[in-house]
């Protein structure tokens, strides 16, 4: 397509309960990123995708967050047992290759857990 | 550790007038920030970025300075319109991550 494309775009989930958030990056580019931007705060990394090397896992802040890639496209990004700590938008962004730093953001996936 | 800092949280100006928004940081061997620009249910939009070798760089309307000296950056967007409010956030790239600071939110006054 022609942007970063996130899914859902607002999600409400109990406590306990498990989410999945979905990324469509755009066509072609081999980096995906997801950062997480809490109410009034700047926007912390969590975890990134280059191609087919491992994906540097290094933000994640929980054994509880984990993510997929499939086919080097669409991206998944899981919370287990969700924690009202864990409300916050959950932006995708996306690059043509690594170290291109022409990032594209998606609008985000709005998860508040209740 | 390292980070990425604004000066003022909040800034309002008039229509019409310059508007300069300021960010510090702290990483000295930082290369390369860039100005996003966010409204409200949006992602982050690509502004305009700078390398360190530059000390300034000009846009439609914005420009980037950068002081390595007092690792300083600003960004300056000239004759502010009503969409230009929005909030605005200074990255620096290490590596492949981009850091970020808490944002200005920038607020245009008719």
């Amino acid at each position: 397509g022609a942007g970063v494309s996130q899914s859902p775009s607002n999600k409400v989930t109990e406590k306990g309960k498990d989410v999945e958030l979905r990324c469509d990056p755009i066509s072609g580019h081999t980096a995906l990123y997801w950062y997480r931007q809490s109410l009034g705060q700047g926007l912390e990394f969590l975890i990134y995708f280059q191609g087919n090397s491992a994906p540097d896992k290094s933000g994640l802040p929980s054994d509880r967050f984990s993510a997929e890639r499939t086919g080097g496209s669409v991206s998944t990004l899981t919370i287990q047992r969700t924690q009202q700590e864990d409300s916050a938008v959950y932006l995708c962004a996306s690059s043509f290759q690594q170290g291109n730093y022409g990032y594209t953001f998606g609008s985000g996936t709005r998860l508040t857990v209740v | 550790g390292e980070s990425v800092g604004l000066h003022l949280p909040t800034l309002s100006v008039q229509e019409g007038d310059n508007s300069i928004i300021n960010c510090a940081y702290s990483n000295s061997a930082s290369d390369y920030f860039i100005w996003y620009k966010q409204e409200s249910g949006k992602g982050p939009q690509f502004i305009i970025d700078i390398r360190s070798n530059m000390d300034k760089r000009q846009g439609q309307r914005v420009t980037v300075l950068l002081n390595k000296t007092v690792k300083h950056l600003s960004l300056q967007i000239a004759a502010t319109q009503p969409g230009d409010s929005a909030v605005y956030f200074c990255a620096e790239n290490e590596r492949y991550q981009l850091t970020f600071g808490k944002g200005t939110k920038l607020s245009v006054i008719p």
